[in-house]
């Protein structure tokens, strides 16, 4: 059974740094596409970044561009986003996501609170 | 970056009625678009991949089509179980982008 659970989330201030994980089961992170999408309160998704399976194809929203890296651990089968500098804006549900034809599996989403 | 454009915003219809919702890209995306449910508190389900084909498990209620810049997701025979929200995305270039979402609401 494919399972993707994210862990991480929680109320930061803003400026602050929060890193996401991903623990997946049921297929390997290191031979698919991931991404990470967004969705703030209330309002539409948001894809935020995708790592391809060579590892070193990746990219990013601009929304996020410089501020996130997204990364993964071959031997743990899991998934990161370390998010720095955050903002208001940056308050979501945060999902991690297998791309495949289109994205196939999701995780239960992690929220992320930027307030003071 | 490609924007995705939904029509309508919000649909009411009635349990067994056929309903179509539209999805425009700003530029060509071939058939790299995907349809999504999400009902509320709940991560999205993907229905269609590739412009129409309907993932596994997906009922066959579900129809889609579409390429290029314009593409259609139908489903005939609304059940309860159909009232949520529905996206489109295409995934041809990145940034990958989401259509506004559709609210389909019981009449």
């Amino acid at each position: 059974e494919v399972q993707l659970v994210e862990s991480g989330g929680g109320l930061i201030q803003p400026g602050g740094s929060l890193r996401l994980s991903c623990a997946v089961s049921g297929f390997t992170v290191s031979t698919n596409y991931m991404s990470w999408v967004r969705q703030a309160p209330g309002k539409g998704l948001e894809w935020v970044s995708s790592i391809h399976d060579d590892g070193s194809t990746i990219h990013y929203a601009d929304s996020v561009k410089g501020r996130f890296t997204i990364s993964r651990d071959n031997t743990k089968n899991t998934l990161s986003l370390q998010m720095n500098s955050l903002r208001a804006e940056d308050t979501a549900v945060y999902f991690c996501v297998r791309q495949a034809a289109g994205f196939d599996y999701w995780g239960q989403g992690t929220l992320v609170t930027v307030s003071s | 970056d490609i924007q995705m454009t939904q029509s309508p915003s919000t649909l009411s219809a009635s349990i067994g009625d056929r309903v179509t919702i539209t999805c425009r890209a700003s530029q060509s995306v071939s058939s790299w678009l995907a349809w999504y449910q999400q009902k509320p508190g709940k991560a999205p389900k993907l229905l269609i991949y590739k412009a129409s084909n309907l993932q596994g498990g997906v009922p066959s209620r579900f129809s889609a089509f579409g390429a290029g810049t314009d593409f259609t997701l139908t489903i005939s025979g609304l059940q309860p179980d159909d009232f949520a929200i529905y996206y489109c995305q295409q995934y041809n270039y990145y940034p990958y982008t989401f259509g506004q979402g559709t609210k389909l609401e019981i009449k």
